[in-house]
């Protein structure tokens, strides 16, 4: 089974300050398809999770451009530009290149400093 | 705009069968496939198994053969049952709908629902 694995597990940033979620799979993710897919989701406290990426960099529709994601094979990379107050909550990362079974990351909790 | 609502009881006893319904609105269950994840109090989620309209389903093998997902598409639904459950099995249940191209992964969910196993 793939395993995704996140880092930090804390993450504790001052407001308009960058940040940056690391996520490696025990796998590659680049499917047989030539397409890698790696996505990432949001989750608010008290809310459902939210996709913000998917594809490794390809942003949701209403998603701001400060989130990108980059990254390849088995090395993935979350980046915000400028936290925002909003911006708080749990990061998990996803792999669905092995589907049928999808496997998140243990999730980054973001906290303001 | 799709949306999905979890329903069923917040408390189920140890050895019984967890049921929970998820209503599919603004949209069809007879396209797409549709999901089931969990999230135990303080953990991360993990992806439970889904269910395609025509009845075709997946389950993640960590949960030991316990679960089913079925179909209704005649009320828009889609359900889950997991069975022998323990106090390991509290968590919010969400369920959501998966991407077209489904190996992007879910990008509609629901509230989420939470379920406490206790007697």
């Amino acid at each position: 089974d793939v395993v995704m694995t996140q880092s930090p597990l804390s993450l504790p940033v001052t407001l308009g300050q960058p940040a940056s979620i690391s996520c490696r799979s025990s796998q590659s993710l680049v499917h047989s398809d030539g397409d890698t897919y790696l996505s990432w989701f949001h989750q608010r406290p008290g809310q459902s999770p939210r996709r913000l990426i998917y594809k490794v960099s390809n942003r949701d529709s209403g998603v701001p451009d400060r989130f990108s994601g980059s990254g390849s094979g088995t090395d993935f990379t979350l980046k915000i530009s400028r936290v925002e107050a909003e911006d708080v909550g749990i990061y998990y990362c996803m792999q669905g290149t092995h589907w049928p079974l999808y496997t998140f990351g243990q999730g980054t909790k973001l906290e303001i400093k | 705009q799709v949306q999905l609502q979890e329903s069923g009881p917040g408390l189920v006893k140890p050895s019984e069968t967890l049921s929970l319904t998820c209503t599919v609105s603004g949209g069809s269950v007879s396209s797409y496939f549709w999901n089931w994840i969990r999230q135990p109090p303080g953990k991360g989620l993990e992806w439970i198994g889904y269910i395609f309209y025509t009845g075709n389903t997946n389950y993640n093998p960590s949960l030991n053969n316990r679960v089913t997902i079925s179909v209704d598409t005649s009320k828009n639904q889609f359900s889950l049952q997991l069975s022998s459950v323990t106090a390991a099995d509290t968590a919010v249940y969400y369920c959501a709908r998966a991407d077209a191209r489904i190996r992007n992964g879910m990008d509609v969910w629901g509230q989420g629902t939470t379920v406490i196993v206790s007697s």
